[in-house]
């Protein structure tokens, strides 16, 4: 099992609607979460992180994290095409790391 | 204008060429992290330190690669001799701390023939 797993996608919704990406990971103590967006041929950059269960939001992202599932979402809401990117999961895990999922590709379509 | 600076952008090299990768972190960084990107394996991470000292280099094949900090303002990544396998991008991150926010650089475009 991977330590931190994504939705494969690719992923495509409409322009104004709801995209909802989703990360599971595998070390129990594990305490911080990232989301990360990494545009085409770009570097990853933070969109958000989120250490308590629940939801947090800044403006069109909300993360979602459930700790006893193992279970933390992105959601975007109003998408729009510049939201078109790969979203990478990062989890901190053993050893004070964070290991990054896969990521998933989002495609927003006008 | 603070940011994570990579040199260089784009290496084309042939099998058994030693490759040297340097990274300028953000200035008052502590962490700096080194990962490798490619389609197969998604972004791993090869190594990181703090404080210029190295905290984990698990993730890096020892018989080839090395990555040092000879400064607090100059991280490298070497591979010697390097393989066609080693095609990917290289990203150098800097940060606060290994759980805390990591700011990427542009990367290192690295084709080995």
């Amino acid at each position: 099992q991977k330590e931190v797993e994504q939705n494969s996608g690719p992923l495509s919704v409409p322009e104004g609607a709801i995209a909802s990406l989703n990360c599971t990971y595998s070390d129990r103590g594990s305490q911080s979460f990232f989301w990360y967006r990494q545009y085409s041929g770009k570097s990853p950059e933070l969109i958000m992180f989120i250490y308590s269960n629940g939801d947090k939001e800044d403006g069109r992202f909300t993360a979602q994290l459930n700790k006893a599932s193992q279970y933390v979402s992105l959601l975007i809401r109003d998408s729009q095409p510049s939201d078109s990117a790969t979203y990478l999961c990062a989890v901190e895990t053993s050893g004070s790391r964070l290991t990054f999922g896969e990521g998933t590709q989002l495609t927003v379509n006008p | 204008d603070a940011r994570v600076t990579q040199t260089p952008r784009h290496k084309v090299t042939e099998m058994g060429q030693e490759v040297t990768m340097r990274c300028q972190p953000i200035l008052g960084h502590n962490t700096v992290f080194w990962y490798r990107q490619t389609m197969m394996q998604g972004l791993e991470l090869l190594a990181y330190f703090r404080n210029r000292a190295p905290l984990d280099d698990s993730g890096m094949p020892k018989d080839r690669f090395s990555a040092e900090m000879p400064d607090a303002t100059l991280a490298t990544l070497k591979i010697q001799p390097s393989e066609p396998r080693d095609s990917a991008v290289y990203f150098c991150a800097s940060g606060l701390g290994p759980i805390n926010e990591q700011f990427f650089g542009p990367g290192t475009r690295l084709t080995v023939l």
